[in-house]
Protein backbone atom coordinates (compact mmCIF):
# COMPACT_ATOMS: atom_id res chain seq x y z
CA UNK A 1 0.00 0.00 0.00
CA UNK A 2 0.91 3.62 -0.39
CA UNK A 3 2.35 6.02 2.23
CA UNK A 4 3.05 8.92 2.56
CA UNK A 5 5.23 11.12 5.46
CA UNK A 6 5.81 14.59 5.95
CA UNK A 7 8.60 15.89 7.99
CA UNK A 8 7.43 19.40 8.41
CA UNK A 9 5.62 18.90 11.61
CA UNK A 10 5.21 22.86 12.31
CA UNK A 11 6.28 25.85 9.70
CA UNK A 12 6.03 29.43 10.91
CA UNK A 13 6.61 32.00 8.11
CA UNK A 14 5.56 35.76 7.72
CA UNK A 15 3.05 36.85 4.92
CA UNK A 16 4.79 37.27 1.87
CA UNK A 17 7.49 34.54 2.28
CA UNK A 18 7.74 31.50 0.35
CA UNK A 19 6.20 28.38 1.19
CA UNK A 20 7.39 25.04 0.48
CA UNK A 21 5.88 21.35 2.66
CA UNK A 22 7.67 18.78 1.85
CA UNK A 23 5.77 15.36 0.42
CA UNK A 24 7.27 12.00 0.11
CA UNK A 25 5.73 8.52 -0.80
CA UNK A 26 6.86 5.29 -0.48
CA UNK A 27 5.60 3.15 -3.68
CA UNK A 28 7.33 3.14 -7.12
CA UNK A 29 4.28 1.85 -9.19
CA UNK A 30 1.46 3.73 -10.06
CA UNK A 31 1.25 7.22 -7.71
CA UNK A 32 -1.90 9.51 -7.26
CA UNK A 33 -1.22 12.25 -4.34
CA UNK A 34 -3.28 14.72 -3.22
CA UNK A 35 -2.77 17.63 -0.84
CA UNK A 36 -5.60 18.91 1.31
CA UNK A 37 -5.56 21.63 3.93
CA UNK A 38 -7.95 21.73 7.17
CA UNK A 39 -8.52 25.80 8.06
CA UNK A 40 -9.08 25.98 11.76
CA UNK A 41 -12.62 24.71 13.18
CA UNK A 42 -13.53 23.91 9.13
CA UNK A 43 -13.32 20.12 7.19
CA UNK A 44 -10.79 19.21 4.72
CA UNK A 45 -10.38 20.57 1.46
CA UNK A 46 -8.94 19.26 -1.56
CA UNK A 47 -6.28 21.87 -2.35
CA UNK A 48 -4.53 19.57 -5.73
CA UNK A 49 -4.00 16.21 -7.09
CA UNK A 50 -1.63 14.43 -9.09
CA UNK A 51 -2.69 11.45 -11.45
CA UNK A 52 -0.52 11.71 -14.29
CA UNK A 53 1.03 14.26 -17.08
CA UNK A 54 2.38 17.22 -16.30
CA UNK A 55 4.28 17.01 -13.00
CA UNK A 56 3.94 20.72 -12.29
CA UNK A 57 0.12 20.73 -10.63
CA UNK A 58 -1.29 23.85 -9.77
CA UNK A 59 -4.19 23.98 -7.57
CA UNK A 60 -6.64 26.60 -5.77
CA UNK A 61 -5.53 29.41 -3.93
CA UNK A 62 -2.36 29.95 -5.76
CA UNK A 63 -0.33 26.53 -4.32
CA UNK A 64 1.58 24.22 -6.48
CA UNK A 65 2.89 20.46 -6.04
CA UNK A 66 5.52 18.98 -8.27
CA UNK A 67 5.61 15.60 -8.70
CA UNK A 68 9.39 14.15 -9.17
CA UNK A 69 9.45 10.75 -9.33
CA UNK A 70 12.93 10.07 -9.21
CA UNK A 71 13.39 12.06 -5.06
CA UNK A 72 10.02 10.42 -4.59
CA UNK A 73 8.39 13.79 -3.42
CA UNK A 74 5.51 15.96 -3.92
CA UNK A 75 6.22 18.68 -2.12
CA UNK A 76 3.49 21.69 -1.89
CA UNK A 77 4.63 25.53 -2.62
CA UNK A 78 3.03 29.09 -2.48
CA UNK A 79 5.68 31.85 -3.68
CA UNK A 80 3.92 34.30 -1.07
CA UNK A 81 1.67 33.07 1.55
CA UNK A 82 -1.49 35.21 3.47
CA UNK A 83 -2.39 35.21 6.76
CA UNK A 84 -5.35 33.20 5.35
CA UNK A 85 -2.98 30.23 4.71
CA UNK A 86 -2.95 29.19 8.54
CA UNK A 87 -4.39 25.88 8.33
CA UNK A 88 -3.16 22.34 8.49
CA UNK A 89 -1.89 20.72 5.62
CA UNK A 90 -2.01 16.70 5.04
CA UNK A 91 -0.12 15.01 2.00
CA UNK A 92 -2.29 12.10 0.63
CA UNK A 93 -2.24 9.16 -0.94
CA UNK A 94 -5.02 6.26 -2.03
CA UNK A 95 -4.99 2.85 -2.21
CA UNK A 96 -8.43 1.93 -3.77
CA UNK A 97 -10.16 4.21 -2.62
CA UNK A 98 -9.21 4.40 1.16
CA UNK A 99 -6.58 7.25 2.53
CA UNK A 100 -3.72 7.44 3.96
CA UNK A 101 -2.57 10.32 5.38
CA UNK A 102 0.59 12.03 6.32
CA UNK A 103 1.36 13.01 10.14
CA UNK A 104 0.26 16.73 8.42
CA UNK A 105 2.20 20.15 8.56
CA UNK A 106 0.37 23.20 10.60
CA UNK A 107 1.14 26.60 8.83
CA UNK A 108 1.09 29.61 10.89
CA UNK A 109 1.39 32.89 8.97
CA UNK A 110 2.10 36.26 11.15
CA UNK A 111 0.94 39.24 9.60
CA UNK B 1 -19.86 20.31 -5.27
CA UNK B 2 -20.54 17.15 -3.34
CA UNK B 3 -21.25 17.76 0.23
CA UNK B 4 -21.03 15.25 3.04
CA UNK B 5 -22.74 16.02 6.36
CA UNK B 6 -22.25 14.66 9.78
CA UNK B 7 -24.32 14.99 12.98
CA UNK B 8 -23.84 15.43 15.29
CA UNK B 9 -20.33 18.55 15.28
CA UNK B 10 -20.42 17.75 18.80
CA UNK B 11 -21.37 15.38 21.82
CA UNK B 12 -20.44 15.14 25.36
CA UNK B 13 -21.28 12.02 27.04
CA UNK B 14 -20.38 10.24 30.37
CA UNK B 15 -18.27 7.04 30.39
CA UNK B 16 -20.32 4.13 29.66
CA UNK B 17 -22.78 5.58 27.14
CA UNK B 18 -22.82 4.76 24.02
CA UNK B 19 -22.99 7.62 21.08
CA UNK B 20 -24.06 7.65 17.59
CA UNK B 21 -22.49 9.63 14.70
CA UNK B 22 -24.30 10.15 11.36
CA UNK B 23 -22.47 10.62 8.03
CA UNK B 24 -24.59 11.60 4.72
CA UNK B 25 -23.89 12.00 1.51
CA UNK B 26 -26.22 14.96 0.56
CA UNK B 27 -26.28 15.30 -2.98
CA UNK B 28 -24.88 11.53 -4.33
CA UNK B 29 -25.01 7.94 -3.61
CA UNK B 30 -21.99 6.67 -1.64
CA UNK B 31 -22.01 2.73 -1.87
CA UNK B 32 -18.70 3.15 0.59
CA UNK B 33 -17.67 5.57 3.08
CA UNK B 34 -14.83 5.95 5.67
CA UNK B 35 -14.15 6.66 9.11
CA UNK B 36 -11.34 8.72 10.21
CA UNK B 37 -10.05 9.41 13.82
CA UNK B 38 -8.15 12.56 14.47
CA UNK B 39 -6.35 13.50 17.51
CA UNK B 40 -5.15 16.93 18.52
CA UNK B 41 -2.61 18.52 16.27
CA UNK B 42 -2.25 14.84 14.96
CA UNK B 43 -3.22 13.63 10.87
CA UNK B 44 -6.56 11.97 10.12
CA UNK B 45 -6.22 7.83 10.96
CA UNK B 46 -8.42 5.54 8.89
CA UNK B 47 -10.20 3.65 11.42
CA UNK B 48 -12.84 1.71 8.84
CA UNK B 49 -14.35 1.31 5.69
CA UNK B 50 -18.44 1.30 5.23
CA UNK B 51 -19.55 -0.66 3.25
CA UNK B 52 -23.75 -0.49 2.15
CA UNK B 53 -25.11 -3.79 2.30
CA UNK B 54 -22.23 -5.57 3.68
CA UNK B 55 -19.84 -5.97 7.02
CA UNK B 56 -17.90 -2.89 7.91
CA UNK B 57 -13.79 -3.35 7.13
CA UNK B 58 -11.66 -2.31 10.22
CA UNK B 59 -8.11 -0.93 9.65
CA UNK B 60 -5.81 -2.79 12.16
CA UNK B 61 -6.11 -2.04 15.75
CA UNK B 62 -9.66 -1.05 15.36
CA UNK B 63 -12.11 -3.00 17.40
CA UNK B 64 -15.16 -3.68 15.61
CA UNK B 65 -16.81 -4.06 18.99
CA UNK B 66 -15.98 -1.17 20.12
CA UNK B 67 -16.66 1.12 17.18
CA UNK B 68 -20.02 -0.16 15.59
CA UNK B 69 -20.79 1.04 11.74
CA UNK B 70 -23.56 0.27 9.67
CA UNK B 71 -24.11 1.50 6.21
CA UNK B 72 -28.05 2.15 6.53
CA UNK B 73 -28.48 2.84 2.65
CA UNK B 74 -26.77 4.97 -0.05
CA UNK B 75 -26.47 8.02 1.67
CA UNK B 76 -25.86 7.04 5.38
CA UNK B 77 -23.22 5.40 7.35
CA UNK B 78 -23.63 5.79 11.23
CA UNK B 79 -20.68 4.79 13.61
CA UNK B 80 -21.66 4.05 17.24
CA UNK B 81 -18.98 4.08 19.75
CA UNK B 82 -19.94 1.85 22.54
CA UNK B 83 -19.26 2.18 26.20
CA UNK B 84 -17.36 5.24 25.05
CA UNK B 85 -14.42 6.28 27.84
CA UNK B 86 -12.09 9.02 28.18
CA UNK B 87 -9.12 8.01 25.70
CA UNK B 88 -12.31 7.78 23.10
CA UNK B 89 -12.71 11.38 23.33
CA UNK B 90 -11.23 12.71 19.49
CA UNK B 91 -12.67 14.21 16.63
CA UNK B 92 -14.58 11.90 14.04
CA UNK B 93 -14.33 12.70 10.70
CA UNK B 94 -16.23 10.65 7.61
CA UNK B 95 -15.56 10.93 3.83
CA UNK B 96 -16.49 9.79 1.27
CA UNK B 97 -15.60 8.96 -2.32
CA UNK B 98 -15.91 11.29 -5.22
CA UNK B 99 -15.92 10.69 -8.88
CA UNK B 100 -12.44 9.22 -10.40
CA UNK B 101 -9.97 11.18 -9.69
CA UNK B 102 -11.95 13.41 -7.48
CA UNK B 103 -10.71 12.05 -4.18
CA UNK B 104 -12.86 11.87 -1.43
CA UNK B 105 -15.28 14.80 0.20
CA UNK B 106 -14.99 14.78 3.88
CA UNK B 107 -17.60 15.28 6.46
CA UNK B 108 -17.06 18.63 8.89
CA UNK B 109 -16.56 15.91 11.84
CA UNK B 110 -17.66 14.96 15.01
CA UNK B 111 -16.14 16.21 18.29
CA UNK B 112 -16.35 13.63 21.15
CA UNK B 113 -16.04 14.63 24.74
CA UNK B 114 -16.30 11.30 27.01
CA UNK B 115 -16.43 12.76 30.82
Amino acid sequence: AQSVSQHNHHVILSEAASLELGCNYSYGGTVNLFWYVQYPGQHLQLLLKYFSGDPLVKGIKGFEAEFIKSKFSFNLRKPSVQWSDTAEYFCAAPTGNQFYFGTGTSLTVIP
Amino acid sequence: GAVVSQHPSWVICKSGTSVKIECRSLDFQATTMFWYRQFPKQSLMLMATSNEGSKATYEQGVEKDKFLINHASLTLSTLTVTSAHPEDSSFYICSAPGLAGDGQYFGPGTRLTVT
